[in-house]
């Protein structure tokens, strides 16, 4: 069954330090997503990309954020000056079309900001 | 903004026993979809409702739509212990173009074995 892999598992970095999260989706899907999870809390939307642009994001998604599609199969998340609060997981998901039939999501990076 | 509300957040339950798991949206749906979280992993795809009133069926889990497409439930029969885990119902965004779901908080399963 296609994966969506996501690196690392496990992000220490000191507050103010920039982290990038990486994540390959499925192959044949378009349409890429970042959620973030705070532990115990509900899956909320970052961001969605499709056709190699930032299609829709929440208001979470401040300017200290940033996706990339550097290479037809990587996709990466980047805060540039990471917060206390940012600690998090953060999921990458993608899907062949919008809004139906279910993401795939990865299994995840646990970002913890000291 | 949208919200979609999930009752009860969590539910312990004998092993044997049914569980039920209700989603309520503030906004009609195109469509709902279920996901399972198992402790420590990622949301995995269940199903997705689309028409008004739909039951679907995966085993001992039964899902339905509303009639109004703004609620939801998921039940399962005879719950074992590879049920445990964290329920998430998820709509699409009401926004015009809009490509996000919108997660419910989820209710958390526990099957006392």
């Amino acid at each position: 069954e296609p994966e969506v892999t996501q690196t690392p598992s496990h992000q220490v970095t000191q507050m103010g330090q920039e982290v990038i999260l990486r994540c390959v989706p499925i192959s044949n899907h378009l349409y890429f997503y970042w959620y973030r999870q705070i532990l115990g809390q509900k899956v909320e939307f970052l961001v969605s990309f499709y056709n190699n642009e930032i299609s829709e994001k929440s208001e979470i998604f401040d300017d200290q954020f940033s996706v990339e599609r550097p290479d037809g199969s990587n996709f990466t998340l980047k805060i540039r000056s990471t917060k206390l609060e940012d600690s998090a997981m953060y999921f990458c998901a993608s899907g062949r079309t919008p809004r139906n039939y279910g993401y795939t999501f990865g299994s995840g990076t646990r970002l913890t900001v000291v | 903004g949208q919200q979609v509300m999930q009752i009860p957040q969590y539910q312990h339950v004998q092993e044997g026993e049914d569980f039920t798991t209700y989603c309520n949206s503030s906004t009609t749906l195109s469509n709902i979809q279920w996901y399972k979280q198992r402790p420590g992993g990622h949301p995995v795809f269940l199903i997705q409702l689309v028409k008004s009133g739909e039951v679907k069926k995966q085993k001992r889990l039964t899902f339905q739509f509303g009639e109004a497409k703004k609620n939801s439930s998921l039940h399962i029969t005879a719950t074992q212990t590879t049920d445990v885990g964290t329920y998430f119902c998820a709509g699409p965004h009401s926004g015009a173009g809009s490509y996000q779901l919108t997660f419910g908080k989820g209710t958390k399963l526990s099957v006392i074995p």
